[in-house]
């Protein structure tokens, strides 16, 4: 079983179109996270959701908008798509008490190619 | 959040012992370390974390000196398949903190 699954895997597009990013974790996790990883491999968070909560929310356009159903999932909208965010698109879950608290649980990542 | 200075590349040969020190002065009382690695096409995978003096699991070993202002990550007898990017990462042991991942150290172990 995939602890953290993300679809699709990959996703190739036209600059101006709309795409969503799905994210679902089955480890009853209560935190959940998007990070994004550029050409150079830097890993930035995006936005993380407790509980279905917004908590972190980091200087990111107003054309991505997370959606948080319920606590096991987490998806990516993106309106307008630019060049730019051509990049992979990792999501992420964690705990917030108990056991061995903070450790990231990552998907395998979404490759957003934007043409 | 505490900054972390990392070497950008080591090269190693398989069977060696790999050290990788990561520097984070600023780092703060309930701060923990915590490393992870990346493989190329897969999310990061936690490693070992630590809060001071050593920690050791079946992967790795972490030494974090008395004044926690740096940590070294050892990989005992390294592989092919530790070839990967690794991540050291300084902040509360909460979930939900904003979990800053800075460039990393790319390891490329030769045969």
């Amino acid at each position: 079983d995939t602890a953290v699954s993300q679809t699709p895997k990959y996703l190739v597009t036209q600059m101006g179109n709309d795409k969503s990013i799905k994210c679902e974790q089955n480890l009853g996790h209560d935190t959940m996270y998007w990070y994004k990883q550029d050409s150079k491999k830097f890993l930035k968070i995006m936005f993380s959701y407790n509980n279905k909560e917004l908590i972190i929310n980091e200087t990111v356009p107003n054309r991505f908008s997370p959606k948080s159903p319920d606590k096991a999932h987490l998806n990516l909208h993106i309106n307008s798509l630019e060049l730019g965010d051509s990049a992979v698109y990792f999501c992420a879950s964690s705990r917030t008490s108990g056991g061995p608290t903070g450790e990231l649980f990552f998907g395998e990542g979404s490759r957003l190619t934007v043409l | 959040l505490a900054k972390t200075t990392q070497p950008i590349s080591m090269d190693s040969y398989e069977g060696q012992e790999v050290n990788i020190t990561c520097s984070h002065n600023n780092i703060a009382t309930n701060d923990y370390i915590t490393w992870y690695q990346q493989f190329p096409s897969q999310g990061p995978r936690f490693i070992i974390q630590g809060y001071k003096t050593k920690v050791t699991n079946e992967v790795a070993s972490l030494f974090i000196p008395a004044d926690r202002k740096s940590s070294t990550l050892s990989l005992p007898r390294v592989s092919l398949s530790d070839t990967a990017v690794y991540y050291c990462l300084v902040g509360p042991n909460t979930g939900g903190f904003k979990t800053i991942f800075g460039a990393g150290t790319r390891l490329f172990v030769k045969a």
